[in-house]
């Protein structure tokens, strides 16, 4: 069974603090991404990371930054949080980029004070 | 305009009931059309997927899409409390997740 885990399921900052959300996959895959999910929008694409060291913007990108140092791991960070980051953050990993091999994680909901 | 829009819901009906999820969409080059289900604190889940217009039954569920009215829908028979769940519709030009496009999700409650 494919598991996705991610670092911690809920999350309190405050403005301006630098946020590290991780994610972690156990089946050996090329692909991940990371998604937000609001109410009224849907999830939405953050960084999606084809290979180790290798990321490509998604359709929210600003505000945001990756690191994907190990194939099993690929990292979110907020550089400096804002209120309008309070989300659920939803990590993703997949064997190819094809959409029915996409296994997601828990969630993370980050609340920005 | 958004991309897809789906009715938010929420949908209470009760157990044995025929469920009908719907959602429309704008871009005539989505190709691939998928249902994920998220239970509650958890992260979504692939239900169903299917490749251009037509219809896919897997057990209980069925996925419909007709590409000339830009509508998919998923129908559940013989609902059960565990289907309680938000249904969420995606859909992507050339199967690749990177060009996923989601809907906002229907939030789903099936009475015992």
């Amino acid at each position: 069974d494919v598991k996705v885990t991610q670092s911690s399921r809920y999350l309190v900052k405050r403005t301006g603090e630098k946020v590290f959300l991780e994610c972690v996959q156990d089946m050996d895959h090329e692909n991940m991404f990371w998604y937000r999910q609001d109410p009224g929008l849907g999830l939405r694409l953050i960084y999606f990371s084809y290979d180790v060291k290798m990321k490509e913007k998604g359709d929210i990108p600003e505000g945001y930054s990756v690191s994907r140092e190990k194939k099993e791991r690929f990292s979110l960070i907020l550089e400096s949080a804002s209120t309008n980051q309070t989300s659920m953050y939803l990590c993703a990993s997949s064997l190819s980029a094809a959409t029915d091999t996409q296994y997601f994680g828990p969630g993370t909901r980050l609340t920005v004070l | 305009q958004k991309e897809v829009e789906q009715d938010p819901g929420p949908l209470s009906v009760p157990e044995g009931a025929i469920v009908s999820l719907n959602c429309t969409y704008s871009n005539s080059a989505f190709q691939y059309f998928m249902w994920y289900r998220q239970y509650s604190r958890k992260g979504p889940e692939l239900l169903m997927y299917t490749y251009s217009s037509g219809n896919k039954e897997d057990g209980r569920f069925t996925a419909q899409v007709d590409k000339s009215s830009k509508y998919i829908s998923l129908f559940i028979r013989d609902s059960q409390p565990s289907d309680s769940a938000t249904y969420l519709c995606a859909m992507t030009p050339s199967g690749s997740a990177r060009q996923l496009t989601f809907g906002s999700g229907t939030q789903l409650t099936v009475l015992p």
